[in-house]
C-alpha cells in the first residue's frame, strides 16, 4: 500500500516561495501509469487541486494558480516537490500530496486521488 | 465547467440508520467519472467510490455508489459511529475537475 508524507515549512512570509516535498513509499514510484499530485484545503473550506506530475516529469497545473506553481519529480529519491511563488494570506491552507491512479487513462493530467499524505498546514504570515 | 451540487448540506441521523447523499451535476458526467470522498476533521480525504459505483480498496460494503448522467447517490446502508463525517463528490469527466461543496453527516 502506498504511503505519502509531506515535509516543509509550516510558516511562510508574504511574497516568499513555498517549497514542499512528498516522499512516497510502499510501491513503485516509477509506475508509468500513476500520477502524483498536490491538493490544498484552506481552513474550513473545500479542496482545490494544485497540479499533477507523471513519472517522466510531464506536469499539469490548475490554471487558477496563474503560473505560480512548479511541480518536479526525483525518481531516485521517490519524491516529488511543489513550489508556489508569491505567497499571500490567501494561500494559507493544509497542503496534501496524493497519488492519482487514473489520470493516465482519462487524460487531462488529473482524475482523482486514492492515497493521500496526512497534510501539512502552511500559514502565510509576516 | 461542471457544477456539482450536493444535498442535503447536513444530514442528521442515528447510528444504524441509512444515509442517502445526493450529488447533482449541471451537465452530464460522461463515463460515470465521479468519485466520493469521506473526510474527518484533521484528516485527509479518503477515497470511497470511483467510477460512480466501484468501491475503493478496503472500503466496507455498507458504502455504495450509484447513478449516471447528472444524478449520483452515495448510500451508507447502516451508519457506524465512524461514518459521521463530511462527504464530497468530484467529477473527472471534463476539465476543470470540480468538487461538490460537501454533505456533513452528523449524529442526531
Amino acid at each position: 500500500q502506498l504511503q505519502l508524507q509531506e515535509s516543509g515549512p509550516g510558516l511562510v512570509k508574504p511574497s516568499e516561495t513555498l517549497s514542499l516535498t512528498c516522499t512516497v513509499s510502499g510501491a513503485s514510484f516509477s509506475s508509468d501509469t500513476y500520477y502524483w499530485g498536490w491538493i490544498r484545503q484552506p481552513p474550513g473550506k473545500g479542496l482545490e487541486w494544485i497540479g499533477n506530475i507523471d513519472s517522466t516529469g510531464n506536469t499539469y497545473y490548475n490554471s487558477s494558480l496563474k503560473g505560480r506553481v512548479t511541480i518536479s519529480v526525483d525518481t531516485s529519491k521517490n519524491q516529488f516537490s511543489l513550489k508556489v511563488t508569491s505567497m499571500t494570506a490567501a494561500d494559507t491552507a493544509v497542503y496534501f500530496c496524493a497519488s492519482d491512479p487514473e489520470a493516465f487513462y482519462v487524460g487531462s493530467g488529473y482524475a482523482y486521488f486514492d492515497y493521500w499524505g496526512r497534510g501539512t498546514l502552511v500559514t502565510v504570515s509576516s | 465547467e461542471i457544477v456539482l451540487t450536493q444535498s442535503p448540506g447536513t444530514l442528521s441521523l442515528s447510528p444504524g440508520e441509512r444515509a442517502t447523499l445526493s450529488c447533482r451535476a449541471s451537465q452530464s458526467v460522461s463515463g460515470n467519472y465521479l468519485v466520493w470522498y469521506q473526510q474527518k476533521p484533521g484528516q485527509p480525504p479518503r477515497l470511497l467510490i470511483y467510477g460512480a459505483s466501484s468501491r475503493a480498496t478496503g472500503i466496507p460494503d455498507r458504502f455504495s455508489g450509484s447513478g449516471s448522467g447528472t444524478d449520483f447517490t452515495l448510500t451508507i446502508s447502516r451508519l457506524e459511529p465512524e461514518d459521521f463525517a463530511l462527504y464530497y463528490c468530484q467529477q473527472y469527466s471534463s476539465s476543470p475537475r470540480t468538487f461538490g461543496q460537501g454533505t456533513k453527516v452528523e449524529i442526531k
